[in-house]
């Protein structure tokens, strides 16, 4: 059982937006900053967001973050096919004094 | 260039202890603001949180598996470990080290590739 709530999955067709939640706590996403990543099989999880809001060098601004008191929301626009990954939403919890992730959202684009 | 790479054995018994290496390169862990962490992936679940280690040797793990878990570093050879006691087979997993900075928020920019072990008689 994750600390940080997600849905399962998400589907969306090529071209469109979809939105990915992350519900969590004051003792986590509402004190501390909240990250995203995603991951393919077979690979090293990515970063796309940090600091809520911002992304590393060479993320597209497809993707977006925010929040908003004890959530999260990652925000994909112009869905590809290549999108198709888990995505999982970090943080810090202040009570645990220790890292925590989501269960992960498994997009599909349909 | 920052790149991490992790290391160790891809077979322990039951109540054996693992022990994983991360070698680094493009950071050190001597300056200020540096982290190195450990992330672990069971079979078909989620990411899991295991431990982080700060550049002043401030060391924080998962409550859950607080009293197996050992992070240390050694900042002349680059290397983070860590350590976990009596292992079980539900321990089995893909583990990453990663790469994490004061400037990003201590969020996880770089990743090691993984290694997968595997915890059976």
């Amino acid at each position: 059982q994750s600390v940080l709530t997600q849905p399962p999955s998400v589907s969306a067709a090529p071209g469109q937006k979809v939105t990915i939640s992350c519900s969590g706590s004051s003792f986590n996403i509402g004190l501390n900053y909240v990250s995203w990543y995603q991951h393919l099989p077979g690979t090293a999880p990515k970063l796309l967001i940090y600091d809520n809001d911002k992304r590393p060098s060479g993320i597209p601004d497809r993707f977006s973050g925010s929040t908003s008191g004890a959530s999260a929301t990652l925000g994909i626009t112009g869905l590809q096919t290549g999108d198709e990954a888990d995505y999982y939403c970090g943080t810090w919890d202040s009570s645990l004094s220790a890292g925590v992730f989501g269960g992960g959202t498994k997009l599909t684009v349909l | 260039q920052i790149t991490l790479k992790e290391s160790g054995p891809t077979l322990v018994k039951p109540t054996q202890t693992l022990t994983l290496t991360c070698n680094f390169s493009g950071f050190s862990l001597s300056p200020s603001g540096e982290a190195v962490g450990w992330i672990r992936q069971p079979p078909g679940k989620a990411l899991e949180w295991l431990a982080l280690i700060y550049w002043d040797d401030d060391q924080r793990y998962n409550p859950s598996l607080r009293s197996r878990l050992i992070i240390t570093k050694d900042t002349t050879k680059d290397q983070v470990v860590l350590t976990m006691t009596n292992m079980d087979p539900m321990d089995t997993g893909t583990y990453y080290c990663a790469h994490a900075s004061q400037l990003l928020r201590y969020a996880f920019d770089i990743w090691g590739q993984g290694t997968l072990v595997t915890v059976s008689s």
